[in-house]
């Protein structure tokens, strides 16, 4: 079955420190992969996602990530991060449904 | 609004009542899924509608849960004799999908379901 592993559970920064998430997923066909994040009290919103062509795909807010077909990843990051960044983050891979890995928590300290 | 609605947003209901949860995509979007998240589980795929049909059941936990779609629009999530493990948030996500991939899902703000 696929699935999408998120190795950091919780992630605390402070504001100007860069961030790296890590998203890997188990699937050998053809994937569309999808961060997604959800600030406190807000629903779920598209940071940005990968379906093909250049690897590294830019997303809203400065992040970006970069699809490794090779090592099965697609790991998000971005250069400085700040305070308005808190919240969670979801990597998920669409097949023919979407599957979510569980869940990244920020907390970005000023 | 252009984007998923949802109601109730929140739902407190006791152990053992039925509880219908109510999605409108957004406009002339084909697709349409229910997603739970809860605490330990993460966000988790109950069922797609493509249409008014739902070609993908597979996400559902127990023949307790059933869900329609009428008019390719609004969607019904029903929950039959509530348990305290049901409670969670309900999330109805929307796409243009006509093909297997290059989708992009747009989620609504969700129903937090608290069974007693």
């Amino acid at each position: 079955a696929q699935s999408v592993s998120q190795h950091n559970h919780h992630v605390i920064l402070s504001e100007a420190a860069s961030l790296e998430l890590g998203c890997n997923y188990s699937y050998g066909g053809t994937v569309n992969l999808f961060w997604y994040v959800q600030y406190p009290g807000q629903h779920l919103q598209l940071l940005l996602k990968y379906f093909s062509g250049d690897p590294l795909v830019k997303g809203i807010k400065g992040f970006e990530a970069e699809f490794i077909k090779s090592k099965f990843s697609f790991n998000l990051r971005k250069p400085s991060v700040q305070w308005s960044d808190t919240a969670e983050y979801f990597c998920a891979v669409f097949t023919d449904k979407l599957i979510f890995g569980t869940g990244t928590r920020l907390q970005v300290f000023p | 609004g252009a984007g998923v609605s949802q109601s109730p947003s929140n739902k407190v209901t006791e152990k053992g009542k039925d509880v219908e949860l109510r999605c409108d995509p957004i406009s002339g979007h084909t697709a349409l899924y229910w997603y739970r998240q809860s605490l330990g589980q993460g966000l988790e795929f109950l069922i797609y509608f493509q249409g008014n049909s739902a070609p993908d059941k597979s996400g559902l936990p127990s023949d307790r849960f059933s869900a329609e779609r009428t008019g390719g629009s609004v969607s019904t999530l029903t929950i039959q004799r509530t348990q305290q493990e049901d409670s969670a948030v309900y999330l109805c996500a929307s796409s243009s999908r006509t093909g297997r991939y290059q989708e992009t899902q747009y989620f609504g703000p969700g129903t937090r379901l608290l069974v007693l």
